[in-house]
């Protein structure tokens, strides 16, 4: 089971991109790279997964370096609505024990 | 479509008590998970079924049962309800060849 590690916290200014990294030094071949997105009183939101390089959806982008110890998830001009704690999981698609983490919680100053 | 739905929304519990847990996904989900959240941690797994009629422990199973008698219902069981039980219970679907997964809104149990 691949663990994560984020930073803490993060703040950022609302029209910024925010870049959010993770590091998991063991991730496995069949692993992918989940990020789940969660506002106070809610479950969690998936918002991107990727297995390498970088995928983008009208949420977030993903970039993935060849080496995969790490990726970054980057949020684009960032408003006050993405004021959340943003976790990363790493997992194979046949398993099902998943490490969440502490998570990032991201702070959007106006 | 409904989703993910958790029944209740909040509980409180004396010592000792049992409750049920209810998760229903109107997805076709073949896998479904319990997760417990703490205040400010991480959400840690309880339990898990990859299909009708399985289950399996996750990182947390003590004190909980589950049980998976149709495909869009997975029950959540506490047989003696304990103060260390205390937390916010979420529920996730997800289907085979996806690794996202589809959250409820969460069940807030309170064991006093």
């Amino acid at each position: 089971l691949a663990k994560t590690t984020q930073p803490i916290s993060m703040d950022s200014y609302e029209g910024q991109e925010v870049n959010i990294t993770c590091s998991h030094n063991n991730i496995a071949t069949n692993d992918y790279i989940t990020w789940y997105q969660q506002f106070p009183s809610q479950g969690p939101r998936f918002i991107i997964q990727g297995y390498k390089t970088k995928v983008t959806n009208e949420v977030a982008s993903l970039f993935i370096p060849a080496d995969r110890k790490s990726s970054t998830l980057s949020l684009p001009r960032v408003s006050l609505s993405d004021t959340a704690v943003y976790y990363c999981l790493v997992g194979d698609l046949t398993g099902n024990q998943f490490y969440f983490g502490t998570g990032t919680s991201l702070t959007v100053i106006p | 479509n409904a989703g993910v739905t958790q029944t209740p929304k909040f509980r409180v519990l004396k010592t000792g008590q049992s409750m049920t847990l209810l998760c229903a996904q109107d997805m076709n989900h073949e896998y479904m998970y319990w997760y417990r959240q703490d205040p400010g941690m991480g959400l840690r797994l309880i339990h898990y079924s990859v299909g009708e009629g399985t289950t399996a422990k996750g990182e947390v199973p003590d004190g909980y049962n589950v049980s998976r008698l149709k495909k869009q219902n997975f029950l959540l069981g506490l047989e003696s309800a304990a103060p260390s039980q205390t937390s916010v219970y979420f529920c996730a679907s997800r289907p085979p060849g996806s690794f996202g997964q589809y959250f409820g809104p969460g069940t807030r149990l309170t064991v006093t």
